[in-house]
């Protein structure tokens, strides 16, 4: 079985604080992914990764940054945290198929992260 | 950009009735489709897919998902939902590329016994 472990399931920071999120991977998958999961807007894509050391902008990349230094390991980090960051944070990983064609994605179990 | 509308956004139902969750997206080009689960308190999963060849794929759990290409639509059923059907949904976009994916805003699906 895939397993996507995140380092936490819950999480609260105060406002302006610099806020680490860990995912880790151990099907040796090439792609990583961060969403965000809010109410009535679905999943938002963040970041992703399709290698080490590679990233890409999503769709909403404002305020956030990334690290993939090992292959199973992709880590999101909020420089600064603010209220409007208050969410829940999903980490997904799946194979790469070829340059442009993915493959099912695994979730992990998401870091409900609330920000004071 | 691609854009994924899944019109209801809540949906109730009595057990063994029928399923039709409606999703559509903007991107004319060559797309892979996802629709996924997420039972409460569970992981996102994947229910089904589509990237090529039948355009009725079948899931797990009597699912099932239509490509039409011509309405880009990618509609999920299920002839007889059971409580345990219980979930949100999600459809799901791959296009242009890089392994990108947008996701719908998601269905709230109530089964009531």
């Amino acid at each position: 079985d895939v397993k996507v472990t995140q380092s936490s399931r819950y999480l609260v920071k105060r406002t302006g604080e610099k806020v680490f999120l860990e995912c880790v991977q151990d099907m040796d998958h090439e792609n990583m992914f961060w969403y965000r999961q809010d109410p009535g807007l679905g999943l938002r894509l963040i970041y992703f990764s399709y290698d080490v050391k590679m990233k890409e902008k999503g769709d909403i990349p404002e305020g956030y940054s990334v690290s993939r230094e090992k292959k199973e390991r992709f880590s999101l980090i909020l420089e600064s945290a603010s209220t409007n960051q208050t969410s829940m944070y999903l980490c997904a990983s799946s194979f790469s198929n070829g340059p442009t064609v993915g493959d099912t994605q695994y979730f992990g179990p998401g870091t409900r992260l609330t920000v004071l | 950009a691609q854009s994924v509308s899944q019109h209801n956004h809540h949906v109730i139902l009595s057990e063994a009735a029928s399923l039709e969750l409606g999703c559509n997206y903007s991107y004319g080009g060559t797309v892979n489709l996802f629709w996924y689960v997420q039972y409460p308190g569970q992981h996102l999963q994947l229910l089904l897919k589509y990237f090529s060849g039948d355009p009725l794929v079948k899931g797990i759990k009597g699912f099932e998902a239509e490509f039409i290409k011509s309405k880009f639509s990618f509609n999920l059923r299920k002839p007889s939902v059971q409580w345990s059907d219980t979930a949100e949904y999600f459809c799901a976009v791959e296009s242009g590329g890089y392994q990108k994916v947008t996701f719908g805003t998601g269905t709230k699906l109530q089964v009531i016994p």
